[in-house]
């Protein structure tokens, strides 16, 4: 079958660095996004990995390991503002159905 | 520019009732996206469209769910029956190109409540 696994909740301090993983199984596989989404808000696009390596988005950076079937989320100096939920996805089915992981919701605390 | 609009915003209704649930994509995004969003969870894949033709709508939950795209810009939902399940947050998103890795623009969301 297809899934993502994610951990629920990772709690982090302010300006610190903090890595959310995600673990993948599936029969087909184009490569790894992010989204966040803020309580009560709409998820948004952060990043995408075809390739395995490191991808840097600013404070953000996302790594991708075909090989491992994984891959991680990397926030650095964080904010308060990064306080929301963070999800994994990958397209499949020919590229178009897009399944979500389950979401680590990530608490920044001062 | 004008991002993906959704409505209503919320939507309460009784068991048993039909449901009609609205998107408005992104100008010239070819691709429509409906997801369902249980608390705490993940978006779930309902449907997807690439034009006026639904591309895959392998999760649809159930023949009660079905959704068009006419023109191939607006698409509605369409829930009928409902049950107390389906009470969910219902997101919409759309994308420029074909692929699933495309960037999704997602709306607020429809939040469906069923007593």
């Amino acid at each position: 079958g297809q899934s993502l696994e994610q951990p629920s909740e990772v709690t982090a301090v302010e300006g610190a660095i903090v890595q959310i993983n995600c673990t993948y199984q599936t029969s087909g596989f184009y490569g790894l996004s992010w989204y966040q989404q803020h309580d009560g808000g709409a998820p948004t696009f952060l990043s995408y990995n075809a390739l395995d390596g490191l991808e840097e988005t600013g404070r953000f950076s996302s790594f991708l390991s075909r090989s491992d079937s994984y891959g991680y989320l990397l926030l650095q100096e964080l904010q308060m503002k990064d306080s929301a939920s963070y999800f994994c996805a990958y397209p499949s089915g020919g590229y178009q159905k897009v399944t979500f992981g389950t979401g680590t919701k990530l608490q920044v605390i001062p | 520019g004008a991002g993906v609009s959704q409505t209503p915003s919320n939507k309460v209704t009784e068991k048993g009732k039909y449901v009609e649930l609205r998107c408005d994509p992104i100008s010239g995004h070819t691709a429509l996206y409906w997801y369902r969003q249980s608390l705490g969870q993940g978006p779930e894949f309902l449907i997807y469209f690439q034009g006026t033709g639904a591309a895959d709508d392998s999760g649809l939950p159930n023949d009660r769910f079905f959704a068009v795209r006419p023109e191939g810009s607006v698409s509605t939902l369409k829930i009928q029956r409902t049950e107390r399940g389906d009470s969910a947050v219902y997101l919409c998103a759309s994308s420029r190109g074909t692929s699933g890795y495309n960037e999704q623009f997602f709306g607020p969301g429809t939040r469906l409540t069923v007593l």
